[in-house]
């Protein structure tokens, strides 16, 4: 089955304690990206790769760190978590577009639901 | 910068009750747009698509067509039922970005009550 998982799916942690979330696709896909949600904004777009040793700031990257050593896995670090780091978190992963090529749809993880204390 | 906005919600509906949920865009280029769900508990989804003006995404009995005069993107559904209830999201990808990047709106959500 095509699919996006994420672990852990719940996480409770204290402020300063260094975590790892792990994203893994099957799909062969290019693209991958890390997406937080808040009430009231929306989805906002922390890191994304384009492809292995390739990634890139989004909107929201300050206290986050990614890797993309192998094509399958996007693991987004909190390396000194803050209680502003709470929230809901989403990998996505798709086929990469070229130039005016129609975006293909992005396939979500389930989310992971981080609170930092 | 390229931004979304949708209506507030909750929207409160009876089951076979017709749907609008209003979607605009500001984007500098020429976007495609989306429109996913997320149902309790889950990730998000695609619902539908639309690439360029007047073309009408559906799917499941939803639609939305892509209006660029307006820059509107409202999704539609004509009798919606108690397994719709979920957060709905509108979103544009612009293509002069050189990225896969989504742009959401704060999403809207719809509870349907039996």
């Amino acid at each position: 089955e095509a699919q996006v998982t994420q672990n852990p799916r719940y996480l409770i942690t204290v402020t300063g304690k260094k975590l790892t979330v792990t994203c893994s696709q099957n799909m062969n896909h290019e693209y991958m990206s890390w997406y937080r949600q808040d009430p009231g904004l929306g989805l906002r777009q922390i890191y994304y790769s384009m492809n292995v040793e390739v990634t890139d700031k989004g909107d929201v990257p300050e206290g986050y760190k990614v890797s993309r050593k192998e094509k399958r896995n996007f693991p987004l670090i909190l390396e000194s978590p803050s209680p502003n780091q709470t929230s809901l978190y989403f990998c996505a992963s798709s086929v990469a577009g070229t130039g005016a090529v129609f975006r293909h749809e992005q396939f979500f993880g389930p989310g992971t639901r981080l609170t930092v204390l | 910068g390229d931004s979304v906005t949708q209506m507030e919600g909750p929207v409160t509906l009876s089951e076979e009750a017709f749907l609008t949920i209003n979607c605009t865009y500001t984007a500098t280029g020429y976007p495609s747009l989306f429109w996913y769900v997320q149902y309790p508990g889950e990730g998000l989804q695609l619902l539908l698509k639309a690439t360029k003006a007047d073309d009408k995404g559906s799917n499941k009995g939803f639609e939305a067509t892509y209006r660029k005069e307006t820059t509107s993107f409202h999704l539609e559904k004509g009798s919606v039922q108690v397994s719709d209830s979920a957060v709905y999201f509108c979103a544009l990808s612009d293509r002069s970005y050189n990225t896969d990047k989504l742009i959401f709106g704060t999403g809207t959500r719809l509870q349907v009550f039996p």
